[in-house]
């Protein structure tokens, strides 16, 4: 069984700074892992996708690595801003399109 | 991107009645699609995966009889939550697949649901 753990749960920083949100997964048996914000009492809006053939995608400030033999994910968000502020989840995507997702790591930036 | 709904956002019902939630594939047909519940700063947990034409497949715990799913369409798949009671008071989030190479979930807004 898939188990997907997010470090760290809560993480506080002021604005400006450079982060980094770590996730790993147990099987490294999948499709593709994807990261995802949410807003308090929202729903998921998708950050990045990376296929398992791939090692990173990047977004705007959003970079997304994978190493799946080894099984850990990092999402680096470049220049925070308060805006930035949410939970971000990793998921992991495995057999039948299912994703297994984290706890998620909660993001404050503080102006 | 291909978008996501849902409806209602938010509904509140009484215990013991039952409520239904929609979730459709506005731009693209949803050969898969997921319900999934999130109860206050938790994840999200899989509750069912159900096939365009099937019946859903339920994750281990959750009760089909109470849970009902139907997706008799390509852009239509409905929750039916039978007989509520409180603790089903939660975040229901569905998510739709196209099937494509990509496999990538695209996700509805959410409702909430609470029940009295």
């Amino acid at each position: 069984k898939q188990e997907v753990t997010q470090i760290p749960a809560a993480l506080s920083v002021p604005e400006g700074e450079n982060l980094v949100l770590n996730c790993s997964f147990t099987d490294s048996a999948i499709y593709n892992l994807q990261w995802f914000r949410q807003d308090p009492g929202k729903g998921l809006t998708s950050l990045l996708l990376i296929q398992s053939s791939q090692r990173e995608q990047t977004s705007g400030r959003l970079n997304a690595s994978l190493d799946k033999s080894s099984g850990r994910s990092t999402l680096y968000i470049a220049a925070s801003q308060p805006g930035d502020s949410a939970t971000y989840l990793c998921a992991v995507g495995g057999s039948g399109s299912r994703l297994t997702f984290g706890e998620g790591t909660q993001l404050t930036v503080n102006p | 991107g291909a978008v996501v709904s849902q409806h209602p956002s938010r509904v509140i019902c009484k215990s013991g009645t039952s409520v239904k939630i929609e979730c459709r594939s506005l731009d693209f047909q949803a050969t898969t699609m997921f319900w999934y519940r999130q109860f206050p700063k938790q994840s999200l947990m899989l509750m069912a995966t159900s096939n365009e034409g099937s019946k859903a497949t339920y994750e281990q715990g959750v009760e089909k009889d109470k849970f009902l799913i139907n997706h008799a369409s390509l852009t239509l798949s409905t929750l039916t939550v039978t007989s509520a009671h409180p603790e089903d008071s939660s975040f229901y989030i569905c998510s739709a697949t196209s099937g494509s190479f990509s496999y990538e979930q695209y996700f509805g807004p959410g409702t909430r649901l609470t029940v009295t």
